[in-house]
């Protein structure tokens, strides 16, 4: 199975502030990895598709990049909506997986 | 509104069994690639299993293969997972979802609201 890695674990940041998760796959990917936003109690929602495609209705200041091995999530100006829990998931195997999470919480 | 809804959560012992339904509306069910995503609270997500549109094909994880299957029926437009052999580890929130294209490598567009399973 391929293996997602994701760092930070856990992450602290300001409102204004831009942040950049990381996602290592064990093996390439090409660019099949998506991400994800999951805030409590809540079902995740899909944020990039294709490692740097958004989907519909995200707002532009959230963006991905990477292909391969390593990929990037960045979000360019932190709003009060965003402090939740981030995945990356890799679908280049129908074994998908998902990194373990980032979590985004207010300095 | 392109919706899943979840149900057939509970408790159940160790050993016993439970089926989950989940419930797609405002899109043609039958086009999609659906799946089984699994959450322990306070943990992150797991991969369950998937099933194409014409159920002619499915995946399973390891940890649950040979114990669950999935199906799904396109007249009611209702994904299912047969849960046999239930083990504590598999105590968790299930989600059902929707694969953004229709194809087996697809990222997940909508999500269900989940639906609790414990076992105990």
């Amino acid at each position: 199975d391929i293996q997602m890695t994701q760092s930070p674990s856990t992450l602290s940041a300001s409102v204004g502030d831009r942040v950049t998760i990381t996602c290592r796959a064990s093996q390439s990917i090409s660019s099949w990895l998506a991400w994800y936003q999951q805030k409590p109690g809540k079902a995740p929602k899909l944020l990039i598709f294709k490692a740097s495609s958004l989907e519909s209705g995200v707002p532009s200041r959230f963006s991905g990049s990477g292909s391969g091995t390593e990929f990037t999530l960045t979000i360019s100006s932190l709003q009060p909506d965003d402090f939740a829990t981030y995945y990356c998931q890799q679908y280049n195997s129908y074994l998908y997986t998902f990194g373990q999470g980032t979590k985004l919480d207010i300095k | 509104e392109v919706q899943l809804v979840e149900s057939g959560g509970g408790l159940v012992k160790p050993g016993g069994s439970l089926r989950l339904s989940c419930a797609a509306s405002a899109f043609k069910f039958s086009s999609y690639f659906m799946t089984w995503v699994r959450q322990v609270p306070g943990k992150g997500l797991e991969w369950v299993s998937s099933i194409s549109g014409s159920s002619g094909y499915m995946y399973y994880g390891d940890s649950v293969k040979g114990r669950f299957t999935i199906s799904r029926d396109n007249a009611k437009n209702s994904l299912y997972l047969q849960m046999d052999s239930l083990r504590a580890e598999d105590t968790a929130v299930y989600y059902c979802a929707r694969g953004r294209v229709g194809a087996l490598r697809d990222a997940f567009d909508i999500w269900g609201q989940g639906t609790m399973v414990t076992v105990s």
